[in-house]
């Protein structure tokens, strides 16, 4: 399994402004990943980080909206910029560990923009 | 382009009952199959994975089986308990190798009356 700590845990941010979400995995991998995952709603990549390259957007997902750091092999950021209610959502860090990437998951940043 | 399905949406079942969630996908060229369970406002718990060369995984009171000429997955549950209640998500993992994307159905939400 993957031991995966974000921080914060919670936070309620005004429109316009800006908000850093950190990951901190337990050891080294390769790729982590960022969701999404809005009110009722299931779980949507936003990007994959690698160490030492620019991360990897979906479709939708822009690196001036959502910046993303990857520093060493055991933490990466998320940066929600230039926020809008519309950003509501929980923000999820992932990894995938093992032979068959089995995915873990972080215990989610509960994010509400006023 | 793959699609995960989910049914029910929602379930509600009283203690002690032996109960299947199912789960679908488009696109039978899957790498592996996992299960996730997820406590409101909380991340993800991985519960089981299933490679495409399997037929099915256990875990305690947990039985997922995989049909993947079907698209089809179960995750049976027996004996319910309270503590069970939670979202169960099914995710799949395309392509042929360990590095394609999970694919997330919308959930199906359980509540086991005590």
């Amino acid at each position: 399994s993957a031991v995966i700590s974000q921080k914060p845990s919670r936070d309620i941010c005004q429109r316009g402004t800006s908000l850093t979400i950190q990951c901190q995995v337990d050891s080294q991998v390769t790729m982590m990943f960022w969701y999404r995952q809005q009110p009722g709603q299931s779980l949507t990549l936003i990007a994959t980080a690698n160490q030492g390259s620019e991360a990897t957007y979906e479709s939708g997902f822009v690196i001036d909206k959502f910046p993303i750091s990857r520093p060493n092999l055991t933490f990466s950021t998320l940066t929600v910029s230039n926020m809008s209610p519309e950003d509501s959502s929980i923000y999820l860090c992932s990894v995938s560990r093992g032979g068959y990437n089995e995915q873990f998951f972080g215990p989610g940043t509960r994010l509400t923009v006023l | 382009k793959q699609e995960v399905t989910q049914i029910p949406a929602a379930l509600s079942v009283p203690e002690g009952e032996n109960l299947v969630l199912n789960c679908s996908f488009t696109d039978s060229a899957i790498y592996n199959l996992q299960w996730f369970r997820q406590d409101p406002g909380k991340g993800l718990t991985s519960l089981l994975l299933i490679q495409s060369s399997q037929r099915e995984q256990t875990s305690g009171r947990l039985n997922a089986s995989l049909d993947k000429s079907s698209g089809r997955s179960t995750l049976y549950i027996a004996a319910s308990q309270p503590g069970d209640s939670a979202t169960y998500l099914c995710a799949v993992r395309g392509g042929s190798s360990n590095t394609g994307k999970l694919i997330f159905g919308q959930g199906t939400t359980l509540q086991v009356k005590p």
